[in-house]
């Protein structure tokens, strides 16, 4: 079983529409989840931590869900600069990182 | 503010060449990672180190080599490359092992 497990994807969205992206991890001791979002052929950038308690970064919104390992990235008012593909990462104890083979997303106009 | 800096950017090795793809961090991390990306796939973990003169093997080290011996530089160094090695390699780094890790613009390796 893989570390972590994303949706497949593609998402093709029209502009202004609210679109979610869930991944699982399976191991429970995972310490610390991330997601990253990569263009074209460019190297991975970080778009957000994901904490216990949920977390928001303008029309971005992280939750994590332990008791079922998942996590979860909502999109608010999509805009065309969105497009990518989202990685969802999770750190094990032992001290390495785990990515998803990441979501694509298309904003259409 | 340079970051975390990879060369070359583009490299075409034949079978059984050899290899270092070179990256350099300014940012005084200790956490450095070489990672590899097959097309439509996530980034698998090569080898990472924790600190100068330490290193460990990640998810699929078979091929490779590393070391470092300084904070700044973490070599990755193909001895036979084989046409399974042909990837886009991304290294980063993290100023502890619970942030996040910034990433290199990646090294495109085709073996032919």
């Amino acid at each position: 079983r893989k570390e972590v497990e994303q949706d497949p994807g593609p998402f093709n969205v029209p502009e202004g529409a609210t679109v979610a992206f869930n991944c699982t991890y399976s191991n429970s001791a995972s310490q610390s989840f991330f997601w990253y979002r990569q263009d074209c052929r460019k190297e991975p950038k970080l778009l957000m931590s994901v904490y216990s308690s949920g977390n928001e970064d303008g029309r971005f919104t992280a939750q994590l869900n332990r008791a079922s390992q998942y996590i979860s990235l909502l999109i608010r008012d999509s805009k065309l600069s969105d497009s990518a593909t989202y990685l969802c990462v999770a750190l094990n104890t032992g001290n390495q990182f785990y990515f998803g083979t990441g979501t694509s997303l298309t904003v259409i106009p | 503010n340079a970051g975390v800096t990879q060369t070359p950017k583009f490299r075409i090795l034949k079978i059984g060449q050899s290899m270092t793809l070179q990256c350099t961090q300014d940012m005084n991390h200790n956490y450095m990672y070489w990672y590899r990306q097959d097309p439509g796939m996530g980034l698998k973990l090569i080898y990472y180190s924790v600190g100068a003169g330490i290193t460990d093997k990640g998810e699929v080290p078979n091929g490779y080599n590393v070391s470092r011996s300084t904070t700044e530089d973490f070599p990755l160094r193909l001895e036979l490359a084989a046409p399974s090695q042909t990837s886009v390699y991304f290294c980063a780094s993290s100023y502890q092992t619970d942030q996040p890790q910034h990433f290199g613009d990646g090294t495109r390796l085709s073996i032919l």
